[in-house]
């Protein structure tokens, strides 16, 4: 089974801390994505990566900034939290090859953070 | 382009009573769509998904899906519900050139009365 695991299920920041959320996979997928999903408002995509040190922007990427130097890591990085990026964080990843193609998501457990 | 738009973002039914949940989507091409079941504090979960191989699909835990391409539809449904069905569902749709990004609904939270 493909595994998604996060770094923490729940953090608790400071305004103006720099925030390090880690996401691994064990499938060698070659997309990973980072999500925040607030109430009523679904899953917003924040940064997606298709292959090593590749990103593209998603629908909110202002306030974070993402690095994958492995293909098994994708990390979102807030420079400087603030208190409207209190929510829930959600890794993704996917393989477009094999039976996988249909680009169904694998999540992790989540990361709930909050920012005082 | 490509969007998901859930009817209802809460619905609630009886132990024992027919489930649906709606389903609309707009893609500029041939879709692939998905449903994914998130349980409380946890991430989501493929139920099901459609990738044009037959337009009535089966999913984990006895839901299935019905593809409507004249109603650019994809509504999830149960025969009969089990408190244990009680959860958010997305809808999600995701096109066949765009590097495996997907598009998600806003959501339909599931509540099971006894």
């Amino acid at each position: 089974d493909v595994k998604v695991t996060q770094s923490s299920r729940y953090l608790v920041k400071r305004t103006g801390e720099k925030v390090f959320l880690e996401c691994v996979q064990d499938m060698d997928h070659e997309n990973m994505f980072w999500y925040r999903q607030d109430p009523g408002l679904g899953l917003r995509l924040i940064y997606f990566s298709y292959d090593v040190k590749m990103k593209e922007k998603g629908d909110i990427p202002e306030g974070y900034s993402v690095s994958r130097e492995k293909k098994e890591r994708f990390s979102l990085i807030l420079e400087s939290a603030s208190t409207n990026q209190t929510s829930m964080y959600l890794c993704a990843s996917s393989s477009p090859h094999g039976d996988r193609l249909y680009n169904e998501q694998f999540f992790g457990p989540g990361t709930r953070l909050t920012v005082l | 382009a490509q969007s998901v738009t859930q009817l209802g973002s809460h619905v609630s039914v009886s132990e024992g009573a027919l489930v649906l949940l709606r389903c609309n989507y707009s893609s500029s091409v041939p879709p692939y769509l998905f449903w994914y079941v998130q349980y409380p504090n946890q991430g989501l979960q493929l139920l099901l998904k459609y990738t044009s191989a037959a337009t009535l699909v089966k999913g984990i835990n006895g839901f299935e899906a019905e593809f409507k391409k004249s109603e650019t539809s994809f509504h999830l449904t149960k025969p009969s519900a089990h408190m244990s069905d009680a959860a958010e569902y997305f809808c999600a749709v995701s096109g066949r050139t765009n590097a495996g990004k997907s598009t998600f609904g806003d959501g339909t939270t599931l509540t099971v009365k006894p």
